[in-house]
């Protein structure tokens, strides 16, 4: 299996910051990589895939870079809205495998 | 658009089977698009179950095959999954996903609301 490790696992930050997590996967999976914010009993919602194309409806604040192994979320100026958990994920390969997740906190 | 909806038992007993159902509409789910199950025990992270093509072909998680079978209505629009032998580890929010493609890519879009399934006697 392909083991996805995202930093930090917890994050705290004040509305209007940069804000900058880590993904990276154990072999080099090119940009099979998607990016999913999950709020508390809401269903996840898809931010990024292929690793850097922003799916239609979500803000431009956020965006997705990497390639290979290596791969970064970037929020450029949190919002109220944005403080939720982040997965990445990969869709290289079966079985498809996400990250442990960084919760991010209002300072 | 297309919507999910998860549906079904929210406790099962012990050494007991799970059964899920995800209804699929504003869409049909003979689209070329595959349809997932994914997890998340309370406290943890997403774990992905299992996946069906619209021809019944199945990829699951090596974790969990020996347990799962995936399975598909046409006629009702919806898809299914069953989890056998469960044990108190499989308590989790059970989410159904559509994997969506494009140029060989694929990512989960949309997602189901997830139901809980506590596995308790």
């Amino acid at each position: 299996d392909i083991q996805m490790t995202q930093s930090p696992s917890s994050l705290s930050a004040s509305v209007g910051d940069r804000v900058t997590i880590t993904c990276r996967a154990s072999q080099s999976i090119s940009n099979y990589l998607n990016w999913y914010q999950h709020k508390p009993g809401k269903a996840p919602k898809l931010l990024i895939y292929a690793a850097s194309s922003l799916q239609s409806g979500v803000p431009s604040r956020f965006s997705g870079s990497g390639s290979g192994t290596d791969f970064t979320l970037t929020i450029s100026s949190l919002q109220p809205e944005d403080f939720a958990t982040y997965y990445c994920q990969q869709s290289y390969s079966t079985p498809f495998t996400f990250g442990q997740g960084t919760r991010l906190e209002i300072k | 658009q297309v919507q999910l909806q998860e549906s079904g038992p929210g406790l099962v007993k012990p050494s007991g089977t799970l059964s899920l159902t995800c209804a699929v509409s504003g869409g049909s789910i003979s689209s070329s698009n595959w349809w997932n199950w994914v997890r998340q025990p309370p406290g943890k992270g997403l774990e992905w179950i299992g996946e069906i093509y619209h021809s019944g072909s199945t990829n699951c998680n090596p974790s969990l095959t020996s347990r799962v079978t995936i399975s598909l209505d046409k006629s009702k629009n919806q898809f299914s999954l069953k989890l056998s032998s469960v044990t108190a580890a499989d308590t989790a929010v059970y989410y159904c996903a559509r994997a969506d493609t494009n140029a060989g890519r694929n990512w989960f879009d949309p997602w189901g609301q997830g139901t809980l399934v506590t596995v308790s006697s």
